[in-house]
């Protein structure tokens, strides 16, 4: 069972373009939604990260919108470079219990110059 | 400080064998997580250590196992390897509490 669902799978952009991914998940007790970008040869890295009481975060071009009754988040990368280009993967953990983040599946970014 | 070493980078091993993957953690780092990663599946999660406990597993049989050492060092541990678990295997670890992970580089297994 895919707790979190992670779309588009790739995604192509011009340099200076949006680039848009979305997930979305099926447990409500889910309160925290982190963000990684993992490039090629390296493992992931955190990149920004959400908790629901907030609808939108933001950081340097980076940008989580979160909605919470549609059991929704999406990362926005605004003017996206060259360099952005990576996979990224989203994920929701639980504050109680488990500690461990569920991941989508990634997608696979490319921003052509 | 440094970050998470997973040794060796690289490993290639035949069907039926068994092979040992090692991790250090941030200094500091309690917890220890172990993932596999494949194009198809993505990240699924192996299991986690914290204070030389297993405290989570996932869905993986009884051939994937690991430790923590008293130093959280941790090591995972495949027996009798098949093709299909020809995969990166990422090392995160976490001061406790699992809200931020910082990952390793991996170790790429390839089973011929």
């Amino acid at each position: 069972q895919q707790q979190v669902k992670q779309s588009p799978q790739s995604l192509i952009v011009q340099k200076g373009g949006i680039s848009i991914i979305n997930c979305a998940y099926e447990n409500t007790a889910f309160d925290y939604f982190p963000w990684y970008q993992q490039f090629p040869g390296k493992g992931p890295a955190l990149l920004i990260a959400i908790r629901p009481d907030v609808s939108e975060k933001k950081e340097g071009r980076f940008t989580i919108s979160f909605n919470k009754s549609a059991k929704q988040f999406s990362l926005h990368i605004m003017d996206s470079q060259p360099g952005d280009s990576a996979t990224y993967f989203c994920a929701a953990k639980a504050s109680g219990g488990s500690y461990i983040p569920t991941f989508g599946r990634g997608t696979s970014l490319i921003v052509h110059p | 400080k440094a970050g998470v070493t997973q040794t060796p980078r690289y490993l290639i091993k035949t069907r039926g064998q068994q092979v040992t993957l090692s991790c250090s953690p941030i200094s500091g780092h309690r917890s220890v997580s172990w993932y596999q990663q494949t194009p198809g599946q993505g990240l699924q999660f192996l299991f986690e250590y914290f204070s030389e406990t297993q405290r989570n597993k996932g869905n993986f049989p009884g051939r994937f196992s690991g430790r923590q050492f008293s130093n959280s060092r941790s090591e995972m541990n495949v027996s009798t390897l098949e093709l299909g678990d020809s995969a990166l295997y990422l090392c995160a670890s976490s001061p406790g509490n699992g809200n931020i992970q910082y990952f390793g580089a991996g170790t790429r297994l390839s089973v011929l």
